[in-house]
């Protein structure tokens, strides 16, 4: 099973408008992250929500949790052409006996953005 | 301070070669991961390390992937003999903390690994 599925799959907008993507998971999770992948590039993080936080700003971008739905929302405002990448959200794992996270990041397939200009 | 890198950046080989592929991590950086990405599908966690040490080798496919870092420096990833659906994305990131509290993993450019 997956952990961490994003919706939607992919997504196409003009520069200047809202990008909204939302994520899913199973699990208990210490803290969800997300990240953007550049065409031919690594992963860059961009903003980290822990499991008691519902909110979270940096810069252009905003990301909601609701642990209760097990869902997590990242926004983009006013969109540029160089948001175009694509987005994963990431959620830690813990232990089975549930002691601790483990450290590996479990990723869901992502979200393709593409920014029109 | 220089991040994550990874060598080479692109490989294709054929069906049965063996490749290595290298992660020089985050200096001062215990932790290390490799994750790949195969066919446009989710990312997935292949193995940890702490230190020279395996901490988590759950993710790792079968015995064709061997992976090291003697020394608690940089890791190799040897895949041999390499298949068909080896092909994909191969990521190294390292972190500073331990897994115990928030941590974020600074990920390398990738490996993009074709195999014919």
């Amino acid at each position: 099973s997956q952990q961490g599925e994003e919706d939607p799959q992919a997504l196409s907008i003009q520069e200047g408008e809202n990008a909204t993507m939302n994520c899913s998971y199973k699990t208990s999770i210490n803290n969800l992250q997300w990240y953007r992948q550049n065409s031919g590039r690594g992963l860059v993080h961009l903003i980290l929500i822990r499991s008691n936080e519902r909110e979270k700003h940096s810069g252009r971008l905003r990301v909601t949790l609701d642990t209760s739905k097990k869902s997590s929302s990242l926004l983009i405002t006013a969109s540029r052409a160089a948001d175009t990448a694509s987005y994963f959200c990431a959620t830690d794992a813990y232990h089975t006996d549930g002691s601790s996270n483990t450290g590996k990041l479990i990723f869901g397939q992502g979200t393709t953005l593409q920014v029109k200009p | 301070e220089a991040g994550v890198t990874q060598f080479p950046s692109h490989s294709v080989i054929e069906k049965g070669q063996t490749v290595t592929l290298r992660c020089d991590p985050i200096s001062g950086h215990d932790n290390l991961y490799w994750y790949r990405r195969v066919m446009g599908k989710e990312i997935k966690f292949l193995l940890h390390f702490v230190k020279e040490s395996k901490q988590d080798e759950s993710g790792m496919p079968n015995n064709r992937f061997l992976a090291e870092r003697t020394g608690g420096t940089y890791s190799t990833l040897k895949v041999q003999p390499a298949e068909l659906e080896d092909s994909g994305v191969y990521f190294c990131a390292s972190s500073l903390r331990l897994p115990t509290v928030d941590h974020e993993q600074f990920f390398g450019p990738g490996t993009r690994l074709t195999v014919l």
